[in-house]
């Protein structure tokens, strides 16, 4: 079966930096996204991965091993509002979205 | 209209009614999906439609049924609700959908609640 894994939930310092790992088992690949969202909204896109390596886009940075079925999204300087989920997605051989149950993430002052 | 939206917000319904979800899009994307959230089990896949005209099934289509007679409105309807059937409902849309992987985009979603 196909399977997305991350943290349920993490708790992180306003100003620190958070890891969110995420591993995945697909039948095939054709890309890896990032998505936040915020309670009670709807999930908006932050990152896409489809080779292996680092994307940088601001404070927010996604790393993916395609060997090792691997992602994590990199947060630096936290602020209060990036408190919310963050939804790991792989698109499958199909183009289909295969999705992981999120990793709440709160942050403290 | 800038995006997707969707209507209603929120609905309480009472079991074995009809119910209809509406999604808009003006965007001219080709591809529409529904998903249902529900706590702690992340986004699941009901339908979905790759361009106006054609539908498929996803993960979780039992007791739900789309229609994509144009390119903008993609209505999920619950032919006769139950009450597990109660979850919040997005719609989102992507530019291609067998054709290559690209981001999708959601609308508000439609807090449904099955009585």
């Amino acid at each position: 079966g196909q399977n997305i894994d991350q943290p349920t939930e993490m708790t992180a310092t306003e100003g620190a930096i958070v890891q969110i790992n995420c591993t995945y088992q697909t039948s095939g690949f054709n890309g890896l996204f990032w998505y936040q969202q915020h309670a009670g909204e709807a999930p908006t896109f932050l990152s896409y991965n489809v080779l292996d390596g680092l994307e940088e886009k601001g404070r927010f940075s996604s790393f993916l091993s395609r060997s090792k079925g691997y992602s994590y999204l990199l947060l630096k300087e936290l602020q209060m509002k990036d408190s919310a989920s963050y939804l790991c997605a792989v698109t499958d051989s199909n183009y289909q979205l295969i999705w992981g149950a999120g990793t709440k993430l709160i942050i403290k002052p | 209209i800038a995006g997707i939206t969707q209507a209603p917000t929120s609905q309480i319904l009472a079991a074995g009614r009809r119910m209809t979800l509406r999604c808009t899009q003006d965007m001219r994307h080709n591809a529409m999906y529904w998903y249902r959230q529900d706590l702690g089990l992340g986004l699941r896949l009901i339908h979905y439609s790759n361009t106006a005209g054609t539908t498929g099934k996803g993960e979780v289509p039992d007791g739900y049924s789309v229609s994509r007679a144009n390119t903008d409105d993609f209505p999920l309807t619950l032919a006769s609700a139950v009450p597990s059937q109660t979850s919040v409902y997005f719609c989102a849309s992507s530019d291609s959908g067998d054709r290559g992987a690209d981001t999708q985009y959601f609308g508000p979603g439609t807090r449904l609640t099955v009585l």
